[in-house]
Order: structure tokens, then C-alpha cells, then sequence
């Protein structure tokens, strides 16, 4: 079992409507949980990040963290064509690297 | 906040001379700076992990004679990859992370693209 593991899609979302995106890990230790977003030729940026089980809002985009399920998802709100790109869950398995995912391709189409 | 750049940006070199690549944390110190490479299509790869003034410590399978990584100071890491061949050509980026422990958050750097002929 891959240590994070997301859905490789496409995850084809009309514009304005909610993409959802998820993320399932293995190790109950984990401490802290990244979401980043990836263009095509680009480096990650950070999008935000949670430490807590539950709701973390930041403008359209909200993270939500289940301990228990071991599952982090990552909900975007009001998706624009520009939010079209390849979005990174990452872990800290509780030391100072990051395990990545291998990303979902959201595309939102107008 | 939080900005690292890299340089070069893009890199062509030819088979068996050695590249150097850049990254800096422009606005804050970085005691931990982590290199990353990434292959068309498929996800990062982390590389090493670079504690300023120590030993990198390199992942399984990756050559630490080949891939040489220098922290000299809390805002600069290095990279060069020695006697490049066209199989090192890739995507390289490096990201840094404040103090140490683990909610610290890593930014990326824009990335180095290695063309090796």
C-alpha cells in the first residue's frame, strides 16, 4: 500500500461548481497534511495546509482532515478553468519530509 | 512571505560536464532545504534532504557522489549533478522549510530544467 494515495483522474468539473479532492494515507502517525497545485511545466505552490481534524477554509478553497479514516480532501468552491491543474496531497509522517501523493488532474471546463 | 528562487531556470549541457543549481530562501532562513526531482508525468521524487552546516542525507538509490548538495548558509543550498548524462536530464526543485519538526511547511522553489545531450 502506497504510503499517500490519490485518484490520478482527470476530475472533470464544470465551471462554478464544486471539485472535490481526496487523499487517503497509511500511517496513523501522520502530523500535518499539505495540499499543494502543480501546472503543467511548473513547481508546487502551496495552497494551504491543516494540522486538526476538521473544516480549514481559505477563501474557495476548504481542507478537511479525518484522523480517525485517515483521509484529507481538499474541496474548491466556485471552480474556474483556471483552477484546471494537478493537485499534490502531501503527508509529514512526523519527521521533516513530506511523502507526496502522485496528484489528481482537476479540469474544469466552462 | 516565504519566497525561495532557483537558478538556472533551465540548463543545457553537454554529456559528461557537470551542472550547478541554485536555491536560495529570499525571505526567511531555511535550516532545512529538501531537493526534488520530477520526471514528465509522474510525481516528485525527493532527492535529499539538506540540513545547513551538516551532510545531506540522500534517499534509497539516489548516488550522493553523483548528486553533490552543499547548505553552506541558511538561505543558500546547492545542487550539482556531476558527469550529466541524458538520464539526469529532468526537472530538479528545491524547497525549504523553516527550523525543524514536522508542521513546518515546505516552499518550492520555480525549478531547474536540466536538458542533458
Amino acid at each position: 500500500q502506497k504510503e499517500v494515495e490519490q485518484n490520478s483522474g482527470p476530475l472533470s468539473v464544470p465551471e462554478g461548481a464544486i471539485a472535490s479532492l481526496n487523499c487517503t494515507y497509511s500511517d496513523r502517525g501522520s502530523q500535518s497534511f499539505f495540499w499543494y497545485r502543480q501546472y503543467s511545466g511548473k513547481s508546487p505552490e502551496l495552497i494551504m495546509f491543516i494540522y486538526s481534524n476538521g473544516d480549514k477554509e481559505d477563501g474557495r478553497f476548504t481542507a478537511q482532515l479525518n484522523k480517525a479514516s485517515q483521509y484529507v480532501s481538499l474541496l474548491i468552491r466556485d471552480s474556474q478553468p483556471s483552477d484546471s491543474a494537478t493537485y499534490l496531497c502531501a503527508v509529514n509522517l512526523n519527521t521533516d519530509k513530506l511523502i507526496f501523493g502522485t496528484g489528481t488532474r482537476l479540469q474544469v471546463f466552462p | 512571505g516565504a519566497v525561495v528562487s532557483q537558478h538556472p531556470s533551465w540548463v543545457i549541457c553537454k554529456s559528461g560536464t557537470s551542472v550547478k543549481i541554485e536555491c536560495r530562501s529570499l525571505d526567511f532562513q531555511a535550516t532545512t532545504m529538501f531537493w526534488y526531482r520530477q520526471f514528465p508525468k509522474q510525481s516528485l521524487m525527493l532527492m535529499a534532504t539538506s540540513n545547513e552546516g551538516s551532510k545531506a542525507t540522500y534517499e534509497q538509490g539516489v548516488e550522493k557522489d553523483k548528486f553533490l548538495i552543499n547548505h553552506a548558509s541558511l538561505t543558500l543550498s546547492t545542487l550539482t549533478v556531476t558527469s550529466a548524462h541524458p538520464e539526469d536530464s529532468s526537472f530538479y526543485i528545491c524547497s525549504a522549510a523553516t527550523g525543524t519538526g514536522n508542521t513546518d511547511t515546505q516552499y518550492f522553489g520555480p525549478g531547474t530544467r536540466l536538458t542533458v545531450l
